[in-house]
């Protein structure tokens, strides 16, 4: 099965970017979405399909899907960006299954 | 707008059972997938559960033969009860409804199962 690495912090100061990737072999054959969790909430996701936005998720969220990696690219980062952030993909091989990888605390510094 | 919102999460002894519920507005469960997740304390976001429109269900190793998912169309809920629960068990149990299998497009807030003695 699927196992996705993330790392476990990323630091960022306000309005640069931030990079969060997203490791496995070969993840660019798969779609790859992500969601963003802020402390005490549900999840939100930020990415579908690898680069799709839902509607209110603001532009500065990108994604991107390639060879080994996955990245969630946040531009301008702002302070209410601080948040963790996780990866997930569907194996519908045999037995379905949601993997997630173990998520990425951003910090705005 | 679509809401989920959970319920059912309690204190609950090892080997004890508990039923979760989800009830949805601004959809309906039976045209859409629907699917528990969880996260242990501190921890990151696992797979439970998946009921797809057509009634097909998955499992996750961790809980298959432990834990059932239905839905119930006459008060738009989707149920996952839970039977010889484990410590391990013990998190916050999201209800999320995907609209393309793939992913989770919109989540509740989540209630909270403990197992412990």
């Amino acid at each position: 099965s699927y196992v996705l690495t993330q790392p476990p912090s990323v630091s960022v100061a306000p309005g640069k970017t931030a990079r969060i990737t997203c490791g496995e072999d070969n993840i660019g054959s798969k779609s790859v979405h992500w969601y963003q969790q802020k402390p005490g909430q549900a999840p939100l996701m930020v990415i579908f399909d690898d680069a799709d936005r839902p509607s209110g998720i603001p532009e500065r969220f990108s994604g991107s899907n390639s060879g080994n990696t996955a990245t969630l690219t946040i531009s301008g980062v702002e302070v209410g960006d601080e948040a963790d952030y996780y990866c997930q993909v569907w194996d519908s091989r045999d037995d379905h299954k949601w993997v997630f990888g173990g998520g990425t605390r951003l910090t705005v510094l | 707008e679509v809401q989920l919102v959970e319920s059912g999460g309690d204190l609950v002894q090892p080997g004890g059972s508990l039923r979760l519920s989800c009830a949805a507005s601004g959809i309906t469960v039976n045209t859409n997938h629907m699917s528990w997740v969880r996260q242990a304390p501190g921890k990151g976001l696992e797979w439970v559960s998946i009921m797809y429109s057509e009634g097909t269900t998955y499992y996750a190793d961790s809980v298959k033969g432990r834990f059932t998912i239905s839905r119930h169309n006459s008060n738009n809920t989707v149920s996952l009860q839970m039977n010889s629960l484990r410590v391990e068990d013990t998190a916050v149990y999201y209800c999320a409804r995907g609209v393309h299998p793939g992913y989770f497009h919109s989540w509740g807030q989540g209630t909270l199962v403990t197992v412990s003695s």
